[in-house]
Parts: C-alpha cells; structure tokens; sequence
C-alpha cells in the first residue's frame, strides 16, 4: 500500500466547476505539499501545508493532521487548470529529508 | 534569479550504457534532491546531496550514484542501464537541510533505455 494515496486518480471538468482533489496518507509528517505537473515534466510548487488552510488565488489546500488527509480545490476552474496535480508528503523523524508522492490526479477542463 | 536546470532534455541510451544527467539549482540553494517519475507514477526520492555529501538516499540500487559540487550543482550517474530506467528525471533545490520550505524543481531528463 502506498503511503500517500490521492482521489480521484482522474477526473474530467467543465470549466467553471469547484474541484476537489483528496490526499490520505499513513506516516506522521512535518508538512504536505500540493504540486502541479504540466505535460512535459515540469513541476511548480503550489502550497506547503503543516495545519489548517491556505489559499492562493483561485486554489485552496486544507489538511486534517488528526485524520491524515488533505485536500486541493479549485474554484471556478479553466481550461488552464488542465495538469496532474500532486500530493508529496515530508515525514517527521529520521526519513524527514524526502517528499514521498502520491501518484497524481489528471485533471482534465473542457471549455 | 535563475531557476533550477537540468541537462540534456532527452537521452536515449541502450542497456548496459552508463548516462550522467547533470542539474544546476537555483541560486543560493544548497541542497538537491533527485527524483525518477516513471510513466504514470508519482516521482520517487533516488537521494539528497547537502553541501557535496549525500544526506539520505531513496529504495535504488548502489549503480544509481551522484555528486554534488561546490557551487551546489549535481550529477546523477547510472550505471548499467535497464529497460526500467526509462522514466523522466527530475532534480529540485531547496536551502538547508531537511528543506522544510518548498523545493524548486527542474524541467527534468526523459531517459529511454533501448
């Protein structure tokens, strides 16, 4: 079982819809990040979490610490949004110098 | 400020060739991480170098080394190439280590093994 697991795994929209993408994972961590993967390989850091929410723009990240789960949305989604979207945690403890991924979610936006 | 770059953009290679993919992080970074993303997964953690030591290192085999130079640039070497090796090859910076704050990631080396 993998210990960071993301929902759904694909997901299709039409723009303007609120998306919500689920991160669960199983070790204790010091901070949960959100990425983003456009085709073609490049990753940009979305947020970095340790408790509560945060929110830029059009995204919001929360994460449950108690319930080891966080969640991405997006408001108002466009066809821009359209990438793989990625959940990468940081354990506490001896193993806190590597993210471990989860596999990512394809979101699709139709216009 | 320069972002974080990685070199050459494709490679391919044939089993049993050694490659080097070399990465330049962005300015003032200290640490690089090395992550291999093979089709449809998530990236795994290959190794961290922290100021040219290697500081821990992911489930790869010892034919997966790397180096990191004075100026915080790094190489990834393989060794030995395998049809599994094939897999797009990302490195990020970040400052100090354990990087509690965000790490930088480079565009990435697609690597197919023939």
């Amino acid at each position: 079982k993998n210990e960071v697991e993301q929902s759904p795994q694909n997901l299709t929209a039409q723009e303007g819809e609120f998306i919500t993408i689920n991160c669960s994972y199983s070790v204790g961590i010091s901070a949960l990040h959100w990425l983003q993967q456009h085709p073609g390989g490049g990753i940009v850091s979305l947020f970095m979490l340790s408790s509560g929410k945060k929110k830029h723009g059009r995204l919001i990240a929360t994460i449950n610490i108690q319930e080891k789960h966080s969640s991405l949305h997006i408001t108002a989604s466009h066809p821009r949004d359209s990438a793989v979207y990625i959940c990468a945690v940081r354990e506490s403890g001896g193993s806190n110098y590597k993210l471990t991924f989860g596999k990512g979610t394809l979101l699709t936006v139709n216009p | 400020e320069t972002g974080v770059t990685q070199s050459p953009t494709h490679l391919i290679k044939t089993r049993g060739q050694q490659v080097t993919l070399r990465c330049s992080s962005q300015s003032g970074h200290n640490t690089v991480s090395w992550y291999q993303q093979a089709l449809g997964q998530g990236p795994q953690f290959i190794f961290q170098y922290y100021r040219e030591e290697e500081n821990g290192r992911g489930n790869f085999p010892p034919r997966f080394s790397g180096l990191q130079f004075p100026n915080y640039s790094s190489e990834l070497n393989v060794n030995a190439l395998e049809l599994d090796d094939s897999a797009l090859y990302l490195c990020a910076s970040s400052l100090g280590l354990a990087a509690r704050g965000t790490q930088y990631f480079g565009p990435g080396t697609r690597l197919t093994v023939l």
